[in-house]
């Protein structure tokens, strides 16, 4: 089976471009994470999905950030009117239902914001 | 506010001799915690985790230890071979199922 599917890998935006990042998790986990890793840091958490619902958006910087997960599969996190503070590596993880789960990281997508 | 902490950015050890990873932590509600293993290009990669109603756990050459009464835990790894050589990172996790990052000890080993 495939692991956490992520893209584009690369992404290079001007300055007030949107932009959609996407996440194609593992078949059949339920739980989907969003995280954000600037340079020299460790990933730090943005929002997660169980199946469709997003229950915790507690890590979105602004509402310039928006996730969803439509069907309870893939997700796509929206930046919208990038900034070159948001350039950074965007990581999603999948992992089964419930806390303890190990969650499987895709290898991200590197934005850069000109 | 960093609760989980990695001291050490960088560590070398000789191939074949242990490495021993550090975390502290400052939240004493985390009661989960894991390690995974980052190269390059790549996402992080699970390696071990430990639940906090126990005080050890093995798994090859990896073995996590886990102090709650100093919020301290550690990642031993013996011997250590150059394929090991990777950014470590620490992780912990409460209640929902986020979890919270250290900012990585990049682990050299030297043939």
């Amino acid at each position: 089976g495939a692991g956490v599917s992520q893209s584009p890998r690369y992404k290079v935006a001007k300055r007030g471009q949107d932009v959609a990042l996407r996440c194609d998790p593992i078949s059949g986990h339920v739980s989907l994470f969003w995280y954000q890793q600037a340079l020299g840091q460790g990933p730090e958490f943005l929002t997660y999905f169980q199946n469709e619902a997003q229950l915790d958006k507690s890590g979105l910087p602004s509402d310039r950030f928006f996730a969803e997960r439509p069907e309870g599969s893939v997700s796509t996190l929206k930046i919208q009117r990038t900034q070159q503070e948001d350039s950074a590596v965007y990581l999603c993880a999948s992992s089964l239902a419930g806390a303890k789960n190990i969650q499987y990281f895709g290898a991200g997508t590197r934005l850069s914001v000109l | 506010d960093q609760q989980v902490k990695q001291n050490s950015p960088s560590l070398s050890v000789q191939e074949g001799r242990i490495s021993i990873l550090n975390c502290d932590y400052t939240n004493s509600m985390f009661d989960y915690f894991l390690w995974y293993k980052k190269y390059p290009a790549e996402g992080p990669t699970f390696l071990i985790s430990i639940s906090s109603i126990k005080d050890k756990n093995e798994d090859g050459r990896f073995t996590v230890f886990l102090n709650k009464s100093a919020k301290h835990l550690s990642l031993h790894i013996v011997p250590s071979q150059p394929g090991d050589s990777a950014v470590y990172f620490c992780a912990a996790s409460f209640g929902n199922e986020k979890l919270t990052f250290g900012t990585g000890t990049r682990l050299t080993i030297i043939p």
